[in-house]
């Protein structure tokens, strides 16, 4: 079974400049969730799918911050402008559904360095 | 990802011992815990799981405790191997609320 996939792998960017990340999750899996991992500490939730509607999107920075997830598949995670503290890993995961029991997949990451 | 875990707690441990990796979480609603793995330049990876309505839970090589009194959390690695070498996170939900909330992760070190 594929896991879930992310790209790019690796992104260096200026500060106020625009990057997007985009997740593949596995297929079937209708929950899709977006973590941002700072060095040193776990991950943190920014946002999460369930088909193409946002279930939790509460500790997203929606000022620089954007996702979608359109057709409930692939989804895209966008900073515009970029802030030297947004340098993270952030992680793709899904899961088939959402809630207790229900283990999330997570992908590989993109680390993203702003300078 | 890559370099998770530069300037977090670490536990050194030789081949064969057993390794106890604790958590405290903070949430007394949280009902459902979760121990995640993490390799370098990897995302975390599901280890084990456990319901607040349990105190213990085994899987391979892998014992789960949770006390709820003192919101503890334990990881207990048998025979600890130099492939367990990661960050190991523990991740907490709470009723009511879908997100897992994770703690900040303790190194283990596995030397042979």
């Amino acid at each position: 079974e594929a896991g879930v996939a992310q790209s790019p792998r690796y992104k260096i960017i200026e500060k106020r400049q625009s990057v997007a990340f985009w997740c593949n999750p596995i297929s079937g899996h209708a929950t899709l969730y977006w973590y941002q991992q700072i060095l040193g500490q776990g991950p943190k939730l920014l946002i999460q799918f369930q088909n193409n509607g946002v279930v939790d999107d509460s500790q997203l920075p929606k000022d620089r911050f954007s996702a979608e997830r359109l057709k409930g598949v692939d989804s895209t995670l966008k900073i515009q402008p970029a802030k030297l503290e947004d340098s993270a890993v952030y992680l793709c995961a899904s899961s088939q559904l959402a809630g207790k029991g229900i283990e999330q997949f997570f992908g590989p990451g993109t680390r993203l360095t702003v300078l | 990802g890559e370099n998770v875990g530069l300037h977090l707690p670490t536990l050194s441990v030789q081949e064969g011992d057993n390794s106890i990796i604790n958590c405290a979480y903070s949430n007394s609603a949280s009902d459902y815990f979760i121990w995640y793995k993490q390799e370098s330049g990897k995302g975390p990876q599901f280890i084990i799981d456990i319901r607040s309505n349990m105190d213990k839970r085994q899987g391979q090589r892998v014992t789960v405790l949770l006390n709820k009194t003192v919101k503890h959390l334990s990881l207990q690695i048998a025979a600890t191997q130099p492939g367990d070498s990661a960050v190991y996170f523990c991740a907490e939900k709470t009723v009511g609320f879908q997100k897992l909330v994770f703690g900040t992760g303790t190194r283990l070190l596995v030397s042979p």
